[in-house]
C-alpha cells in the first residue's frame, strides 16, 4: 500500500515569511510525528498526535511553529516568520496506535534564504 | 533532557560483522530503537528494546543494557547495500507515544 507521503518535496523562502509542510500518513495509521533534521544533527522531534486527544507539543522549539490535524488524516506544519535556522528537513511518521514502529515520509527540504 | 552518543563513522569491509555502540544518558528510559537512513531516503526501523538482552533479527542484532546506558547495533555479513547512516534512538517517559530523541547517526562505510 502506500506510505506515508509529504508535499512539497523542497521549499525555498525568504526570511520571514510563512511557511506551510503537508504531510498524508498511512491509512489506519492513528498516531503520527512531526521530527526536524538539521545538517550533520540527530532528528528532534517536534509534536504528536494520536487520534482525537491532545498532541504532545513539547518538540515545538518556539510559537512560531505549529502543527495541526484533522482527526486521524493529514497533518499540517506551520512556521510563521521564518529564520534562516529553520532551514532543515522536516519528516513525518506515521504508526498503528501505541506501536514502537513508526514509518517515515520522504521528508520536506525547506531552505529559508 | 538526555544525551546519545554514537560514534561518527565506521568502515567495514564486505563480509565481515561490524558492531556500531550507542551510549545514552535519560531521566526516564522507555526503550531504545535503531533506524537505518540511506542518504537522501527517509529513515527505516530497524530494532526496538524494552528489556536487557539481546534481540537478533535476520543478519541484525541489537543489545541494550539498562543500568549501563548502552546499546549496539550489530552487523553481520555485510553487504554494499548496507552502506547508510545508523540512528539510535532514545524513547522517555515525558514524552507521548513512541516520540523519540535520536543521536547524529553512524555513517557506515562498507568497502570490497
Amino acid at each position: 500500500g502506500a506510505g506515508v507521503s509529504q508535499s512539497p518535496s523542497n521549499k525555498v523562502t525568504e526570511k520571514g515569511k510563512d511557511v506551510e509542510l503537508r504531510c498524508d500518513p498511512i491509512s489506519g495509521h492513528t498516531a503520527l510525528y512531526w521530527y526536524r533534521q538539521r545538517l550533520g544533527q540527530g532528528l528532534e522531534f517536534l509534536i504528536y498526535f494520536q487520534g482525537n486527544s491532545a498532541p504532545d507539543k513539547s518538540g515545538l522549539p518556539s510559537d512560531r511553529f505549529s502543527a495541526e490535524r484533522t482527526g486521524e488524516s493529514v497533518s499540517t506544519l506551520t512556521i510563521q516568520r521564518t529564520q534562516q535556522e529553520d532551514s532543515a528537513v522536516y519528516l513525518c511518521a506515521s504508526s498503528l496506535a501505541l506501536h514502537p514502529e513508526q514509518f517515515f515520509g520522504p521528508g520536506t527540504r525547506l531552505t529559508v534564504l | 533532557g538526555q544525551n546519545i552518543d554514537q560514534p561518527t563513522e565506521m568502515t567495514a569491509t564486505e563480509g565481515a560483522i561490524v558492531q556500531i555502540n550507542c551510549t545514552y544518558q535519560t531521566s526516564g528510559f522507555n526503550g531504545l530503537f535503531w533506524y537505518q537512513q540511506h542518504a537522501g531516503e527517509a529513515p527505516t526501523f530497524l530494532s526496538y528494546n524494552v528489556l536487557d538482552g539481546l534481540e537478533e533479527k535476520g543478519r541484525f542484532s541489537s543489545f541494550l543494557s539498562r543500568s549501563k546506558g548502552y546499546s549496539y547495533l550489530l552487523l553481520k555479513e555485510l553487504q554494499m547495500k548496507d552502506s547508510a547512516s545508523y540512528l539510535c534512538a532514545v524513547r522517555e517517559d515525558r514524552r507521548a507515544g513512541y516520540a523519540l530523541n535520536f543521536g547524529k547517526g553512524t555513517s557506515l562505510l562498507v568497502t570490497p
